[in-house]
């Protein structure tokens, strides 16, 4: 099966500078590549995707990069806020039967320092 | 505009008696999906409904059950909860394209 893998587990930024999570996918097969942002006590949001045709998508401070030779992506976020803190996950799906078959990483706690 | 919507938000048990979670969407979609999250871990897959079609994830336990009465609602049962299924058990939906949608979830807490 599918298995993704994420880093960092924990990554600690000032306001304002950058921050990147990376993740690694291993089935060939999977082909959508959403990024979910989660906050405490809250359920996963949607917050960009990216499909297997498209090397690069963008969404004001938010661009994912995928790299299917490598079976590499990632989620870059500019001019970082106070309210990017949360645990963000990765995921590698693909269609299968009628529905979505995901995978997640095992997430990346950011945190925003003011 | 809430999309989809679970009740409770929060939910206390105690251990062996039944409880249900509930699941609602107003997006009309085909597809309904019951994750468990544990603290600090990724989502987990319990099982899906394609339409009325339930589809189980090979390693989820017999004690999980579940409904789908129409295309609007989705049932959680678990028939005898144990400490270790403590949790945050996530509703989410999807239809002809890949985007799923998860409701804001309900955290169990066993006694």
């Amino acid at each position: 099966g599918e298995n993704v893998e994420q880093h960092p587990s924990t990554l600690s930024v000032q306001e304002g500078d950058s921050a990147v999570i990376k993740c690694t996918y291993s089935d060939s097969a999977s082909n959508y590549f959403p990024w979910y942002k989660q906050e405490l006590g809250k359920g996963p949001q949607l917050i960009i995707d990216i499909r297997s045709n498209v090397g690069e998508k963008k969404d004001q401070r938010i661009a994912v990069t995928l790299n299917k030779t490598a079976k590499h992506f990632s989620l870059h976020i500019t001019e970082t806020q106070p309210e990017d803190s949360a645990v963000y996950f990765c995921a590698a799906s693909f269609h299968s039967g009628g529905y979505q078959k995901v995978t997640f990483g095992t997430g990346t706690k950011l945190q925003v320092i003011p | 505009d809430a999309m989809v919507i679970q009740n409770p938000r929060y939910q206390v048990t105690q251990f062996g008696k039944p409880v249900t979670l509930s699941c609602s969407q107003t997006l009309n979609h085909n597809v309904m999906y019951w994750y468990q999250q544990k603290s600090s871990q990724a989502p987990k897959l319990l099982f899906h409904y394609y339409d009325k079609d339930f589809n189980n994830e090979a390693d989820t336990p017999d004690n999980f059950q579940s409904r789908r009465p129409n295309t609007s609602f989705c049932f959680l049962d678990i028939r005898s909860p144990g400490l270790g299924d403590a949790a945050m058990y996530l509703c989410a939906t999807s239809s002809q394209g890949p985007e799923q949608y998860f409701g804001p979830g309900t955290r169990l807490t066993v006694t």
